[in-house]
């Protein structure tokens, strides 16, 4: 098993641009989260999907996110536009339901200039 | 918001020693997760006991549960320079959605 895919694993953009950060599930896992980690606020959860559905994205701090689940293989986390303060490392994890295990992929780690 | 704070903020041992590491959350849960984490890398999951288990082990990991002083304890014995990263408690609380606490790094030196 590949575990929970992640790319880019690094990312570094000026502020203003259009970030888009990606990530591939373990295959049978019916829920996905993405969570951001900065050494100010911990671990935060940002949303989180059950079979491809949003079910909460409370986290989520501005418009300036959003986040997709096509299908049950592939999510986006979209920053749009860009700021410096939004640097930090984005995990995303996948579980195969509710109350097992969540698996984190690698984190991308995201600079803002 | 974190659900978990975990005591203490930073621990420092010697290779052999023990590590005890605690964990405390506000709300009820279904379960209750621990978690390590490497500098500079993801998450991983290390033990998940349920609200209704009081202790599990795990190699030389142990974890212990108290629901009713809603805390919880990860022992790692015999521990390892390997050992030195950031561990995590994490709770689902009264959702099913886990919530991270602070963490705790924990140093082994040689």
């Amino acid at each position: 098993d590949a575990g929970v895919i992640q790319s880019p694993r690094h990312e570094v953009t000026e502020m203003g641009q259009e970030v888009t950060l990606r990530c591939k599930p373990i295959s049978g896992h019916n829920s996905l989260f993405w969570y951001r980690q900065t050494m100010m606020r911990g671990l935060e959860l940002l949303i989180y999907f059950n079979n491809n559905v949003p079910i909460d994205d409370s986290g989520m701090p501005e418009d300036r996110f959003s986040a997709k689940m096509p299908n049950a293989s592939f999510s986006t986390l979209k920053i749009q536009p860009s700021e410096p303060r939004d640097s930090a490392v984005y995990f995303c994890a996948s579980r195969r339901s509710i109350g097992e295990t969540q698996y984190f992929g690698p984190g991308t780690r995201l600079l803002v200039l | 918001s974190q659900q978990g704070e975990e005591d203490p903020q930073a621990l420092s041992i010697q290779e052999g020693e023990n590590a005890t590491m605690n964990c405390s959350y506000k709300t009820s849960i279904n379960n209750l997760q621990w978690y390590r984490q490497n500098s500079g890398r993801g998450l991983v999951h290390l033990i998940l006991i349920r609200s209704n288990e009081r202790e599990k082990h795990s190699g030389r990991l142990r974890v212990t549960l108290d629901t009713s002083k809603k805390s919880s304890s990860l022992l790692i014995t015999a521990s390892r320079a390997a050992d030195t990263a950031s561990y995590f408690c994490a709770t689902d609380g009264d959702t099913d959605k886990l919530i991270f606490g602070t963490g705790t790094r924990l140093q082994v030196f040689p």
